[in-house]
């Protein structure tokens, strides 16, 4: 198994453009999560989802837009990009919600730079 | 609201100097809290899940333990290879289970 694939690794974009961040997932788990990652902030929810055709809203959602059409794949779509956007993106993924299924696989990661 | 404060921010450790990390929460209801490894350039690699106070689990040279207010990663006699980020995270009864509360995390350096 690959586990957790994020692309691109590293990306540089200027404010206004918009793109997608990929992340797929190999081992059939339900729920998936975008997080980003800031210097003395932590890593901080984006959007999240527990299936298949639905999704959620997590901590800090404005300026992003996520879909999931199938299990595997958990596209993260910035539709204007502003430096403050500026930060490391990793997607996570679990089985499910019992006890001892819920643990998070992180992804490697997206650094994405915004001028 | 709900919190995770870890501390040190940072700990510089000679090879095998037992040390401790503290990661103290705040938390309506705990349905887990999970510890993670991070090197740099990398994503978070998991360690351990705890459910409830008491709880301990051990790997290696690493032993996290529980109470109803915090969490401890112990390291025992580390080696360099143990450098990273340390990062604590949460999570809380109600919604999703894959919601996430993280620390900032301990910068851990271990010098040979």
């Amino acid at each position: 198994n690959a586990g957790v694939t994020q692309t691109p690794k590293f990306q540089v974009l200027k404010t206004g453009q918009s793109m997608t961040l990929q992340c797929a997932q190999d081992m059939n788990h339900e729920y998936m999560s975008w997080y980003r990652q800031d210097p003395g902030m932590g890593l901080r929810l984006i959007h999240y989802s527990v299936g298949a055709g639905i999704t959620d809203q997590g901590e800090v959602p404005n300026g992003y837009n996520v879909s999931r059409s199938t299990t595997e794949d958990f596209p993260l779509r910035l539709l204007s990009a502003a430096p403050s956007q500026t930060s490391v993106y990793f997607c996570a993924s679990s089985f499910g919600k019992a006890k001892g299924q819920e643990t998070q696989y992180f992804g490697p990661g997206t650094r994405l730079l915004v001028l | 609201e709900d919190q995770v404060t870890q501390s040190p921010e940072a700990l510089r450790l000679q090879e095998g100097e037992s040390s401790s990390l503290n990661c103290s929460y705040t938390v309506s209801g705990l349905r887990g809290l999970f510890w993670y490894r991070q090197d740099p350039g990398k994503g978070p690699e998991f360690l351990f899940t705890l459910y409830s106070a008491g709880e301990e689990k051990e790997k290696e040279r690493l032993k996290a333990t529980l109470t109803k207010k915090e969490s401890f990663l112990h390291i025992t006699a580390p080696k360099p290879e143990d450098s990273a980020t340390y990062l604590c995270a949460v999570q809380p009864y109600g919604g999703a289970t894959n919601k996430l509360i993280f620390g900032t995390g301990t910068l851990l350096a271990v010098q040979p």
